[in-house]
């Protein structure tokens, strides 16, 4: 079976300008979450959905968003790019939102010039 | 809010050798994962433990979690070059939820 898939794997992009980064889970899989990823640190939680419905939110600016289709496949959208915005993100899928192993895709590498 | 600190933040050891990487909490550890990620890819999911006194193993690669559910550790034993990466560990915030909060990772390098 697939694993969870993320599209692009990598892109560049200039400030200000937007992106929209797409994931799709394992099969069967119903929650989505998305990570960012800075070079040399962990990952940090930006959202989850499950059922497309918001289950959480990081602390991240409302330049992010997302939403999850009934497919159960997710979209992160990222406006007014800036520098600080290049990083790894990363997709997770589980089969519920509390419970359970979380698996993550390989991730959409953002380079922001 | 929640910290993860691990220990040591890199590792350098002789193929063959047995290591240990450690995962301390700054508050009670509700479910805890361990990732391993090759530079700049994915994470791969090793093992995820929940219950204090917990104890997983997977071929070489076991990992527990203490009684006062505040720390974890990951032992790799005879360390292989297929085990260099970057082991990461992850708690939820709190029971019953996935926002994870990660590590800073410990960079693992096996010398042939």
């Amino acid at each position: 079976d697939a694993g969870v898939t993320q599209s692009p794997t990598h892109l560049i992009k200039t400030r200000g300008q937007q992106v929209t980064l797409r994931c799709s889970p394992i099969s069967g899989h119903k929650s989505v979450s998305w990570y960012q990823q800075v070079l040399g640190q962990g990952p940090q939680f930006i959202f989850q959905y499950y059922e497309k419905e918001e289950r959480g939110r990081g602390n991240f600016p409302d330049r992010f968003s997302a939403r999850q289709f009934p497919n159960y496949s997710s979209e992160l959208n990222v406006n007014a790019l800036l520098l600080g915005d290049s990083a790894l993100y990363l997709c997770a899928s589980s089969y519920t939102p509390g419970t359970g192993e979380l698996f993550f895709g390989e991730g959409s590498r953002l380079t922001v010039l | 809010s929640q910290e993860l600190e691990q220990s040591p933040q890199s590792l350098i050891v002789q193929e063959g050798k047995n290591l240990t990487i450690n995962c301390t909490s700054s508050k009670t550890l509700y479910g805890l994962y361990w990732y391993k990620q090759k530079y700049g890819e994915g994470l791969i999911f090793l093992m995820m433990l929940q219950k204090g006194g917990e104890e997983k193993s997977h071929e070489k690669i076991t990992a527990k979690l203490d009684e006062k559910k505040q720390q974890s550790s990951l032992h790799i034993t005879a360390s292989q070059p297929s085990h260099a990466g970057i082991y990461l560990c992850g708690a939820a915030a709190f029971q019953g939820a996935q926002k994870l909060v990660f590590g800073q990772g410990t960079r693992l390098t096996i010398n042939p």
